[in-house]
């Protein structure tokens, strides 16, 4: 089956701009989450959505925000793009089964550079 | 969710079993070990997870202490493809926090010819 689509891979920007990326997650999977990843603090999570309702927020500011889509595929935007912003944004699914474990399943991710 | 400390790299012979410890001293009853590697500069791979019992995947095996303050991934016939970011996780079995793993510093084995 297909795996975490996240689009675009590449991606360069000015700073002030804004940016917004694309996950689609394993078909059935419920739960989206996005990871930032950077060289000095390594990968960190930003917030997770589950049937359209964000349940899980990291600790990053309100520039960086998401939706989730009723076919459960997600976005991220990012507003006024700073140059600690350039990052690895990852976009992971999960089936989100109940209690009990959970496997997350990550895209390739998306790169952003902040000009 | 309980911390995990791991030593940041280890070498491993090719063909050779690797074995990545992971402390996790203040992991709770109903939390789950985790572990995930990064190839560099791509997404994690989920590995292998457990609670209490050992376990075996096509990919690795978890042995889990009897007290699960500590576990050890291992895996069997190391490769260079092998050559990655581990990292070890705990997580409650809630599915609150489903999508929200924390991520430490993980391991970089280093598979070597």
């Amino acid at each position: 089956k297909a795996g975490v689509t996240q689009t675009p891979r590449y991606l360069i920007k000015t700073r002030g701009q804004q940016v917004t990326l694309s996950c689609s997650p394993i078909s059935g999977h419920r739960s989206v989450s996005w990871y930032q990843q950077t060289p000095g603090q390594g990968l960190q999570f930003l917030f997770e959505y589950f049937s359209e309702t964000q349940r899980n927020k990291g600790n990053f500011p309100g520039r960086f925000s998401g939706r989730q889509f009723s076919n459960s595929r997600s976005e991220m935007n990012v507003s006024t793009l700073e140059l600690g912003d350039s990052a690895l944004y990852l976009c992971a699914s999960s089936r989100d089964g109940g209690p009990g474990a959970n496997v997350l399943t990550f895209g390739a991710g998306s790169r952003l550079t902040v000009l | 969710d309980a911390k995990t400390t791991q030593p940041p790299s280890m070498d491993c012979a090719e063909g050779r079993a690797a074995n990545l410890p992971c402390n996790h001293s203040t992991i709770s009853g109903n939390e789950y070990v985790y572990w995930y590697r990064q190839i560099h500069s791509q997404g994690p791979q989920y590995i292998i997870h457990g609670l209490k019992n050992n376990e075996t995947n096509e990919m690795a095996s978890l042995i889990i202490t009897e007290d699960r303050k500590s576990s050890t991934l291992i895996l069997p016939h190391a490769t260079l493809r092998d050559t990655a970011v581990y990292y070890c996780i705990v997580r409650s079995g809630g599915s609150s926090n489903t999508g929200k793993l924390i991520f430490g510093q993980g391991t970089t084995l280093q598979v070597k010819p």
